[in-house]
């Protein structure tokens, strides 16, 4: 079955340091790839994608994106986090099997002072 | 502005009584689809909407029916809830299905604000 995997259920970083947020996918082509922030009580914001050609791509708010075809993953960065990015973050995935994405499990990012 | 609007927000209701979650977009999207979320599963798809009379399920569809008679609108249906469908679910809607063939792109999902349904 195909999959997506975010492998870190929770993430502690104070303020200013860097993050990275890790998924993985199951598949063996390239699919479409997203990254969606969720604050809390609120519905879910696109902060980047990935469709095909550069894989750095660059998104909202700051964030990042590598997509590397060799480990299936597509993780997302930001090198200096603030306060306001304490939220909930989903990797999404479109194009694997007919009309569906495939969300992962989300991350719940925490920043401390 | 361009919005998903669904409604009711908040909803509690019993086992058995029937009960629909409105769901409506103004960017004249043709994809629509439902998901519903839950703590450590994050989200799931439960039916999608290629265009209007076009629907299909998604990995969790049981107990729940769709419809899209209207291209800007796609309600959910729960014709008998039950407690394992207390959840919060979102609607989104999208330009274009995330299909691989035809050279057509997947593309953004614009999601609504969320209906958290509690059933007793």
């Amino acid at each position: 079955a195909q999959s997506v995997t975010q492998p870190d259920i929770h993430i502690t970083v104070s303020e200013g340091a860097s993050l990275e947020l890790r998924c993985n996918y199951s598949y063996g082509a390239t699919p479409y790839l997203f990254w969606y922030v969720q604050s809390p009580g609120q519905g879910l914001q696109l902060l980047l994608k990935y469709f095909s050609g550069d894989t750095l791509v660059q998104g909202i708010k700051g964030f990042e994106a590598e997509f590397k075809r060799s480990q299936s993953s597509f993780n997302l960065r930001k090198p200096s986090v603030h306060w306001s990015d304490a939220a909930e973050y989903f990797c999404d995935v479109g194009g694997i099997t007919g009309n569906q994405f495939y969300f992962g499990t989300g991350t719940s990012l925490t920043v401390i002072p | 502005e361009a919005q998903v609007t669904q409604n009711p927000r908040y909803l509690i209701t019993v086992t058995g009584k029937k009960l629909t979650v409105t769901c409506s977009q103004n960017m004249n999207h043709e994809y629509m689809s439902w998901y519903r979320q839950d703590p450590g599963l994050g989200l799931r798809q439960i039916y999608y909407s290629m265009n209007v009379e076009v629907t299909d399920k998604g990995d969790v569809p049981e107990g729940y029916k769709v419809s899209r008679k209207e291209k800007r609108n796609f309600p959910l249906i729960l014709e008998s809830p039950s407690p394992n469908q207390t959840s919060l679910y979102f609607c989104a809607s999208s330009f274009r299905a995330p299909i691989t063939s035809g050279g057509a792109l997947a593309d953004t999902q614009y999601f609504g604000p969320g209906t958290r349904l509690t059933v007793l």
